[in-house]
């Protein structure tokens, strides 16, 4: 099955500042690629997600990466915000049904 | 927007008791999912269903089963619960031509 692992685990920044978080995952049929944010007492919200017939894509402050051919995607946040403290995961779809997630990533935003 | 509510926040119960968790969607979705979430481990999937009476193993479907009788609710049951199911639960649906799941804000459970 896919296997996804995802690092840092944990990651602090200044505010303003950017953050980088990194996947690889290990199965070539995958071809969907989410990231999801979750904050304190909720369930993981999308935020981002690319596919495997695409290469970078960007929505405002957030952008995700993916390398097919080194199977690494990463997400990257600019100008960093207090608000954007929360866990972060990565994921992998290989088109059955089922979404492999990385442990996650907790970013804090220093102020 | 797509709603995914999960029936209970949080819950404690004894070791050996039956426990129900029930999802409920209103957007019409094909497929629903249940995973659990522990901490450094992300999420594992439990079990999903394709469809209505549909039900396939995930990952870790040892100790579960599921049932859906309604497009729109997915239950999760615990059969005989014991402390290492302690966990956040969480349900997730999406439709089966898109492959984006929308997730419900989780149930914490105590197994005490």
């Amino acid at each position: 099955g896919e296997n996804v692992e995802q690092h840092p685990s944990t990651l602090s920044v200044q505010e303003g500042d950017s953050a980088v978080i990194k996947c690889t995952y290990s199965d070539s049929a995958s071809n969907y690629f989410p990231w999801y944010k979750q904050e304190l007492g909720k369930g993981p919200q999308l935020i981002i997600d690319i596919r495997s017939n695409v290469g970078e894509k960007k929505d405002q402050r957030i952008a995700v990466t993916l390398n097919k051919t080194a199977k690494h995607f990463s997400l990257h946040i600019t100008e960093t915000q207090p608000e954007d403290s929360a866990v972060y995961f990565c994921a992998a779809d290989s088109n059955d049904y089922k979404l492999s997630f990385g442990a996650g990533t907790t970013v804090t935003v220093r102020a | 927007d797509v709603k995914v509510t999960q029936s209970s926040r949080y819950l404690v119960k004894r070791t050996g008791e039956k426990v129900f968790l029930e999802c409920v969607q209103d957007m019409d979705h094909e497929n629903m999912f249940w995973y659990r979430q522990d901490p450094g481990l992300g999420l594992r999937l439990i079990y999903f269903s394709y469809d209505v009476k549909m039900k396939e193993k995930g990952d870790i479907p040892e100790g579960y089963s599921v049932s859906r009788e309604k497009k729109e609710r997915f239950s999760l049951i615990l059969e005989s619960a014991s402390t290492n199911q302690t966990s956040m639960y969480l349900c997730a649906s999406r439709t089966t031509s898109i492959q984006t799941q929308y997730f419900g804000p989780g149930t914490r459970l105590l197994v005490l």
